[in-house]
């Protein structure tokens, strides 16, 4: 079975800091799509990043990296020099690739940038 | 570009009423998911559909039910309303038609359920 975990529940940051989420994953397959969504207070998902498991480099975009190493099966995200509008929850996700394709939210992080 | 639509994206019902949730999803998708995401919860997997036929299942109610018309939309029908069915839910939308592993889920804004 499939599952995603997102230790952390909720994440305070003065503005300007660099944080990072965490997001630890199983899965039986060996062939799988990991993601980061954006949830912002007005409620909408916003697709940040999809990573396939055939391919460990590490992303940056912007102020945005992801960390993924397969050998601990985690795949973290972290936010430099945070601002104000990076306030929201954040859901790592797992897709096992030719299963459908539905995808499996973890808990979600709920970060707060304060000004 | 063209994304996924939902509508309405608000509805206030009463308990033990009928709600229905239309999903218009990216043209050229054939497939069509529905998740429901509670208060402070994560967005729960419901149900697919994969050229107008159920594909896969998950922890939709018996009260529910969704299918998929002939135009690729879908709608997502709820009777006898509860409480707890007060939630957000998301249609999202894909092509299975591309390459092994092109497949990327695109989510609609979401349907806001309020059950009074």
């Amino acid at each position: 079975a499939q599952k995603v975990t997102q230790a952390q529940t909720e994440i305070s940051v003065v503005e300007k800091e660099d944080v990072t989420l965490d997001c630890v994953y199983e899965t039986r397959d060996t062939t799988y799509y990991l993601f980061w969504y954006k949830q912002p207070p007005s409620g909408e998902l916003v697709f940040l990043i999809r990573r396939n498991s055939f391919d460990e480099q590490n992303e940056i975009s912007g102020r945005y990296s992801w960390n993924f190493q397969k050998s601990t099966s985690s795949f973290n995200f972290t936010i430099t020099a945070s601002q104000v509008v990076d306030s929201a929850v954040y859901f790592c996700a797992l897709s096992e690739i030719n299963r459908d394709d539905k995808i499996i939210f973890g808990k979600g992080t709920r970060l707060h940038i304060l000004p | 570009a063209a994304g996924v639509i939902q509508s309405p994206r608000h509805l206030i019902k009463e308990k033990r009423e009928t709600a229905t949730l239309k999903c218009y999803p990216i043209p050229r998708h054939d497939t069509v998911y529905w998740y429901q995401q509670g208060p402070g919860q994560d967005p729960q997997f419901l149900i697919s559909f994969y050229e107008k036929m159920q594909s896969d299942k998950g922890s939709i109610p018996d009260r529910f039910s969704a299918q998929q018309f002939s135009d690729y939309h879908s709608e997502l029908n709820m009777s006898s309303l509860e409480l707890g069915d007060s939630a957000l839910y998301f249609c999202a939308s894909s092509s299975r038609r591309g390459a092994a592993g092109a497949n990327v889920l695109t989510f609609g804004a979401g349907s806001r359920l309020t059950v009074l």
